[in-house]
């Protein structure tokens, strides 16, 4: 099975500032097939990113998602009060089932 | 607007069968090339892929639990299964059904329910 890494495990930030999150897989994701989920405490996650780097319907613009092969970010660029949560990605590329980060959590500083 | 809601008991016994079901709703099981599929979250944990349903019955499990996982479909009642036997403690968590789409990501979410394994 592909393993995903979520780095770092918490990133401590204030509003306003941008946020970097990484994912990286134990091999190459085919199609680039990487998702990337918010959650907030007591909630379902909820789709961000598709496909690397396509927004889900509804996703602010300061949502951006990149990257190819075994390394993914999820950038936040100006963080709003309402982005402080977990965040998660997902490969949905390997024949032998789907996986997910252990999550990095955005805090405030 | 596409609606899951889990249902089932929140309590079960170590060594029964931990059994849920999903209703969906806003829109028909049978549609569409979607992936009905089961993710569980151990208390204050990362989200744990169980597998997918296709509509047609065919199922695709995740290797580490495959041994004790059944899904099931029913496409009359707009409803989707996951059976998990022999269970323990460790596999009290929040179980949520979702839909999947695309080669395999999750737009839509039920709100998930609690289950516990105690005696």
């Amino acid at each position: 099975e592909i393993v995903l890494t979520q780095s770092p495990g918490t990133l401590s930030l204030s509003p306003g500032e941008r946020a970097t999150l990484s994912c990286r897989a134990s091999q190459s994701v085919t199609g680039d097939y990487v998702a990337w989920y918010q959650q907030k405490p007591g909630q379902a996650p909820r789709l961000l990113i598709y496909g690397a780097s396509t927004r889900a319907t509804g996703i602010p613009d300061r949502f951006s998602g990149s990257g190819s092969g075994t390394e993914f970010t999820l950038t936040i660029s100006r963080l709003e009060p309402e982005d402080f949560a977990v965040y998660y990605c997902q490969q949905y590329g390997s024949t032998r089932g789907f996986t997910f980060g252990p999550g990095t959590k955005v805090d405030v500083k | 607007q596409v609606q899951l809601q889990e249902s089932g008991p929140g309590l079960v016994k170590p060594s029964q069968t931990l059994s849920l079901t999903c209703t969906v709703s806003g829109g028909s099981i049978a549609s569409g090339v979607y992936y009905w599929s089961w993710i569980r979250q151990h208390p204050g944990k990362g989200l744990e892929w169980i597998g997918y349903i296709y509509y047609t019955g065919s199922p695709f499990y995740n290797p580490s639990l495959k041994s004790r996982v059944t899904m099931s479909i029913d496409t009359s009642k707009n409803q989707f299964s996951l059976n998990l036997s022999s269970v323990t403690a460790a596999d009290t968590a929040v179980y949520y059904c979702a839909r999947a789409q695309g080669s395999g990501y999750y737009h839509y979410w039920g709100q998930g329910t609690l289950v516990t394994v105690s005696s």
